[in-house]
C-alpha cells in the first residue's frame, strides 16, 4: 500500500534537546511539507521541499531544520533554539493539486 | 498577503445541510482545496475548484467563485461520523507549485 508514514507517533522531550521527526513515502511524489498544528489552530508551514537535495522555508521555519537526501524521506528536527515546540506536527507530500498527509507526531517537551 | 477566513464552528443536526463559507485574499491564485480533519487525526482531501462552479463528490459539494475569492463546502445529509474540523486551502501562482496556504478550520458538530 502506498502511503506516508510518520514516527514515532507521541514524543516527549526536555527542554534543551533537539529531537528528529521521521517521514516517509513511498507515492513517489517529488513534493514534501511539513506542518505544525496546535489546539484548535491551523497547518502553518513550517518547511517544503520540491525535489531532492532542495528545500524552502515556510512561514514559521525559525528553530526547525530538514534534510532532503532520498526522494522518499523528509526528515525535521526540532532544535533546542525553538521557544515553543509543543504542537502536533505533520508531514504530507503532494502530486500537484492535492496533499496526502501522514498520521502526525505529537511532541510534548517536557 | 494571503489571508482565508472561515467560520470557526458550525453546530447542526443528523440530516441537516451545512456550508461552510471560505473568503481568501491572495495576490495570485490557481484553486481552492478543502480538507477533512477529525480530532487527532491526519487532514483527508475532500475536494478541489480551480474553475468557478460546483464540484460534486458524493455528499459533498465545493464551489468556487474566483471573481468573488469565494468558495464553500458544502455537506448534505449529515451524519454524525462528519462532526470534523474542515479547512480551506488555497494554492498561489506567486508560489511554489503545490504549496497550500490553509485557513484555521471550521469545526462541525453533528448532534442527534
Amino acid at each position: 500500500d502506498g502511503g506516508i508514514t510518520q514516527s514515532p507517533k507521541y514524543l516527549f522531550r526536555k527542554e534543551g534537546q533537539n529531537v528528529t521527526l521521521s517521514c516517509e513515502q513511498n507515492l513517489n511524489h517529488d513534493a514534501m511539507y511539513w506542518y505544525r498544528q496546535d489546539p484548535g489552530q491551523g497547518l502553518r508551514l513550517i518547511y517544503y521541499s520540491q525535489i531532492v537535495n532542495d528545500f524552502q522555508k515556510g512561514d514559521i521555519a525559525e528553530g526547525y531544520s530538514v534534510s532532503r537526501e532520498k526522494k522518499e524521506s523528509f526528515p525535521l528536527t526540532v532544535t533546542s533554539a525553538q521557544k515553543n515546540p509543543t504542537a502536533f506536527y505533520l508531514c504530507a507530500s503532494s502530486n500537484g493539486d492535492t496533499q496526502y498527509f501522514g498520521p502526525g507526531t505529537r511532541l510534548t517537551v517536557l | 498577503g494571503q489571508s482565508l477566513e472561515q467560520p470557526s464552528e458550525v453546530t447542526a443536526v443528523e440530516g441537516a445541510i451545512v456550508q461552510i463559507n471560505c473568503t481568501y485574499q491572495t495576490s495570485g491564485f490557481y484553486g481552492l482545496s478543502w480538507y477533512q480533519q477529525h480530532d487527532g487525526g491526519a487532514p483527508t482531501f475532500l475536494s478541489y475548484n480551480a474553475l468557478d462552479g460546483l464540484e460534486e463528490t458524493g455528499r459533498f459539494s465545493s464551489f468556487l467563485s474566483r471573481s468573488d475569492s469565494y468558495g464553500y463546502l458544502l455537506l448534505q445529509e449529515l451524519q454524525m461520523k462528519d462532526s470534523a474540523s474542515y479547512f480551506c486551502a488555497v494554492g498561489m501562482t506567486t508560489d511554489s507549485w503545490g504549496k497550500l496556504q490553509f485557513g484555521a478550520g471550521t469545526q462541525v458538530v453533528v448532534t442527534p
